[in-house]
């Protein structure tokens, strides 16, 4: 059975800092994996996908690495901004039709 | 574009009760699913739809049920509620299948559901 799972529970960075979040899963054999925002209140907005064969993917100020080999994901994000705060999820993809999500980063962006 | 819509937004029930969550999504996307997200759990796969007329059970399915008689409409049952079920309910939508598995997911803004 797939887990996944994100590590740190939470964190609280100024504006400006580069951070990493990072996350893990134990079967290597998955189809892709995501990277979802969530903001208090509201559903999951999908930010970067990596396909099994690619190594990371950007968008803007975000990059995501994949290694599986070693089961890892990380999420950077440049230049941080308080409107980056929110929760950072990411789901792993095992099989056609299911995905297995972490718990999250909650993440805090201070002016 | 209106992508994913659940309605209601909040609902509360007392134990026993019935109710149908709403899930419609105009993005003409085959597949469909119901997770619910609660602390310390994460988010968790309830059922899943790869097509109107096919569904089947995901991680957590007892005491729901769902239909897919239409491409755009997934509803949720909930039969007989218990406090268990207490959650925030999100439905999901991704990309035709002739697409492949690489196709982001699409969520709705969820619906807070209270048992008591």
């Amino acid at each position: 059975k797939q887990e996944v799972t994100q590590i740190p529970a939470a964190l609280s960075v100024p504006e400006g800092e580069n951070l990493v979040l990072n996350c893990s899963f134990t079967d290597s054999a998955i189809y892709n994996l995501q990277w979802f925002r969530q903001d208090p209140g509201k559903g999951l907005t999908s930010l970067l996908l990596i396909q099994s064969s690619q190594r990371e993917q950007t968008s803007g100020r975000l990059n995501a690495s994949l290694d599986k080999s070693s089961g890892r994901s990380t999420l950077y994000i440049a230049a941080s901004q308080p409107g980056d705060s929110a929760t950072y999820l990411c789901a792993a993809r095992t099989s056609g039709s299911r995905l297995t999500f972490g718990e999250g980063t909650q993440l805090t962006v201070n002016p | 574009n209106a992508g994913v819509t659940q309605t209601p937004k909040f609902q509360v029930l007392k134990t026993g009760q019935s109710m149908t969550l709403q899930c419609a999504q105009d993005m003409n996307h085959e597949y469909m699913s119901w997770y619910r997200q609660d602390p310390g759990m994460g988010l968790r796969l309830i059922h899943y739809s790869v097509g109107a007329g096919i569904t089947d059970q995901g991680e957590v399915p007892n005491g729901y049920n769902v239909s897919r008689s239409t491409t755009e409409d997934f509803p949720l049952r909930l039969l007989s509620a218990a406090p268990s079920q207490t959650s925030v309910y999100f439905c999901a939508s991704s990309s035709p299948l002739t697409a492949g598995l690489n196709s982001p997911l699409h969520f709705g803004n969820g619906t807070r559901l209270t048992v008591t």
